[in-house]
């Protein structure tokens, strides 16, 4: 069974860092690329970032580049989102997710989240 | 930038009956990598349809996708209770790539 497992998150001032985790099991994690999906309270869905099953490429969306960092440790089956310098818009669920190339790069499997709130 | 955008923003209806959601591309996009994902309260979302109109597994027939261009649609045939939700179309793009999603379609029961 494909899991997908987020910790992590909390309260932090505005400027402040967190370090996100997501723990995967049931498939075979190289394989896959995977993905953060953030969402505000009552708002969307917003992709945040990318990462290839190796970790050769990684993308971002425009309003985190230079601020999170993410990687994948192969070995522990965990991904890791650094988040610094955090505004009161980053404010969301944070969702990992797994693309699937048989689904032309949607997301089959999906964490529960982790909430991180910033204070202003 | 391709934003989508995805009308109505709710649906009132009751089970039983039939629902029509649109999301609309700014530019025209490749139907292959566009899905549409169900999210209820406290849930993450679920993947419903990808390709625009191929159904992931286990998702009920009474789910469909269809469109091509700049529009798309998912069709609910018969409404059950556990179909209201949240609803949102999301494309991938690839140069370079982005995933986008629309703002969600809320079907709430009337």
């Amino acid at each position: 069974e494909v899991q997908l497992l987020e910790s992590g998150g909390g309260l932090v001032q505005s400027g402040g860092s967190l370090r996100l985790s997501c723990a995967a099991s049931g498939f075979t994690f190289n394989n896959y690329a995977l993905t953060w999906v953030r969402q505000a309270p009552g708002k969307g869905l917003e992709w945040v970032s990318t990462i290839t099953g190796r970790g050769s490429n990684i993308y971002y969306t425009d309003s985190v580049k230079g601020r999170f960092t993410f990687s994948r440790d192969n070995s522990r089956n965990t991904l890791y989102l650094q988040m610094n310098n955090l505004r009161a818009e980053d404010t969301a669920i944070y969702y990992c997710a797994r693309g699937s190339s048989d689904y032309y790069n949607a997301f089959d499997f999906w964490g529960q989240g982790t909430m991180v709130t910033v204070s202003s | 930038e391709i934003v989508l955008t995805q009308s109505p923003g709710t649906l009132s209806l009751s089970p039983g009956e039939g629902a029509t959601l649109s999301c609309r591309a700014s530019l025209s996009v490749t139907g292959t990598y566009l899905a549409w994902y169900q999210q209820k309260p406290g849930q993450p979302p679920r993947v419903l349809i990808y390709g625009a109109s191929s159904r992931a597994t286990g998702i009920p027939d009474r789910f469909s996708g269809s469109g091509s261009g700049t529009d798309f649609t998912l069709t609910i045939s018969r409404l059950e209770p556990e179909d209201f939700a949240v609803y949102y179309c999301q494309h991938y793009g690839s140069s370079p790539p982005k995933w986008t999603f629309g703002q969600g379609t809320k079907v709430e029961m009337k």
